[in-house]
């Protein structure tokens, strides 16, 4: 089956440093990638998506290219903010009976900028 | 207000228990979900719904029974909490045309002694 493995954390950084966090999969088919993040006390929320090999999403300065040939969806940022500290989640969709779609998680890669 | 809420927030039981954990949603979206959180694990789906007749169970499903009372509402209970079960649980909803993008709420944080 469909599955997602994203590189161990934590992730160490300091202010204004490049981040990029590997998240790489196993898949039949076209599925779509996601980054989902978590920030402390709080619930996940959809950071972006791409729903076909080289789109590229982004959102609020993160970036990540759907990359077919290498199986790979790698999660960027130029220029880290503490604000940014969370865990990151890596996720892609799977089939399920009847054609319903669910989300298959990676396992979170936590980060923490300092000042 | 939140559109996806969860109660209780932090909830610690004794092993034997039954516990029910409930989640209601303002989003109008037809399917909802329940996740686990562990650490180093992601998280993994317990129960999935996609309307008020229709329940199926997820990856991890032996020892949870779910209920979803309204198309808002979707309880998932456990009849004889085991410490094992200790863990952070999502409630999770999505749209009937947007099944990929699901929406979380903040998490129940469950202690099994």
């Amino acid at each position: 089956g469909n599955s997602v493995t994203q590189m161990e954390g934590p992730v160490t950084l300091s202010e204004e440093a490049f981040l990029t966090i590997n998240c790489t999969y196993t898949a039949t088919g076209y599925p779509s990638l996601f980054w989902y993040v978590q920030y402390p006390g709080e619930g996940l929320q959809l950071l972006l998506k791409a729903t076909k090999a080289d789109d590229k999403g982004s959102n609020k300065g993160f970036e990540a290219t759907y990359r077919k040939e290498t199986t790979s969806f790698h999660l960027e940022k130029g220029s880290v903010q503490v604000s940014d500290s969370a865990v990151y989640f890596c996720a892609l969709t799977d089939t399920l009976s009847g054609g319903y779609n669910k989300l298959i998680f990676g396992a979170g890669t936590r980060l923490a900028v300092h000042p | 207000d939140a559109d996806v809420t969860q109660t209780p927030r932090n909830r610690i039981t004794k092993t034997g228990k039954r516990i029910m954990l409930e989640c209601s949603q303002t989003k109008g979206h037809d399917r909802m979900y329940w996740y686990r959180q562990d650490p180093g694990l992601g998280l993994r789906l317990i129960y999935y719904s996609f309307d008020v007749k229709d329940i199926n169970k997820g990856e991890i499903s032996d020892g949870y029974s779910v209920s979803r009372q309204a198309q808002a509402k979707f309880s998932l209970s456990l009849e004889s909490a085991i410490p094992n079960q200790t863990a952070l649980y999502f409630c999770a909803t999505s749209d009937l045309g947007r099944t990929d993008t699901q929406y979380f709420g903040p998490g129940t944080r469950l202690t099994v002694l």
